[in-house]
């Protein structure tokens, strides 16, 4: 079935430092792709999607560009900040059959000062 | 207010008792999800309905019921609680064509 393979964390950065997170999937139709962040105490919420290959997703500083060829979807922002300690979960949507989100397992970043 | 709230936040329970976790929206939504999320797991499917008479199972509903009081309402119990099911629970809404999904803050619960 389909599936979202992202990087382990905890993920460490200082502040300003550049921040990359690998989300890898698998899929086999064309499914839609989305990165959702969960700060402490709160539920998921929608960062950033893209629907077809090469699409590039953005939302306050982060992007992610849909790679078909290597079914990628990583989530990168040139300079982070201490308020952008979370866990981010790289997530698929399927475009057939049941239509579900398919979530992976999440990576936590702490940003210090 | 938020659109999707949940009650309670936080339990603490025995083994062998029956808990209720109550979701309810405000978004209009017709599709509900309820979601485990154990550390290093991400989030599994425990139940979603796609309107008010459509019930369908996720990878793990085993132990795990579900009611659609209404649009609104999609409560998830637990018939008799087992510690493994300690974790934190979230409900969730999306419109019909499911693209973007709106998280309630989750319930912590603890089964003793």
């Amino acid at each position: 079935g389909d599936s979202v393979t992202q990087m382990e964390g905890p993920v460490t950065l200082s502040e300003e430092a550049f921040l990359t997170i690998n989300c890898t999937y698998t899929a086999t139709g064309y499914p839609s792709l989305f990165w959702y962040v969960q700060y402490p105490g709160e539920g998921l919420q929608l960062l950033l999607k893209a629907t077809k290959a090469d699409d590039k997703g953005s939302n306050k500083g982060f992007e992610a560009t849909y790679r078909k060829e290597t079914t990628s979807f990583h989530l990168e922002k040139g300079s982070v900040q201490v308020s952008d300690s979370a866990v981010y979960f790289c997530a698929l949507r399927e475009n057939t059959g049941g239509f579900k989100t398919i979530f992976g397992a999440g990576t936590r970043l702490f940003v210090k000062a | 207010d938020a659109d999707v709230t949940q009650t309670p936040r936080n339990r603490i329970t025995k083994t062998g008792k029956r808990i209720m976790l109550e979701c309810s929206q405000t978004k209009g939504h017709d599709r509900m999800y309820w979601y485990r999320q154990d550390p290093g797991l991400g989030l599994q499917l425990i139940y979603y309905s796609f309107d008010v008479k459509d019930i369908n199972k996720g990878e793990i509903s085993d132990g795990y019921s579900v009611s659609r009081q209404a649009q609104a309402k999609f409560s998830l119990s637990l018939e008799s609680a087992i510690p493994n099911q300690t974790a934190l629970y979230f409900c969730a809404t999306s419109d019909n064509a499911g693209w973007t999904q709106y998280f309630g803050p989750g319930t912590r619960l603890t089964v003793l």
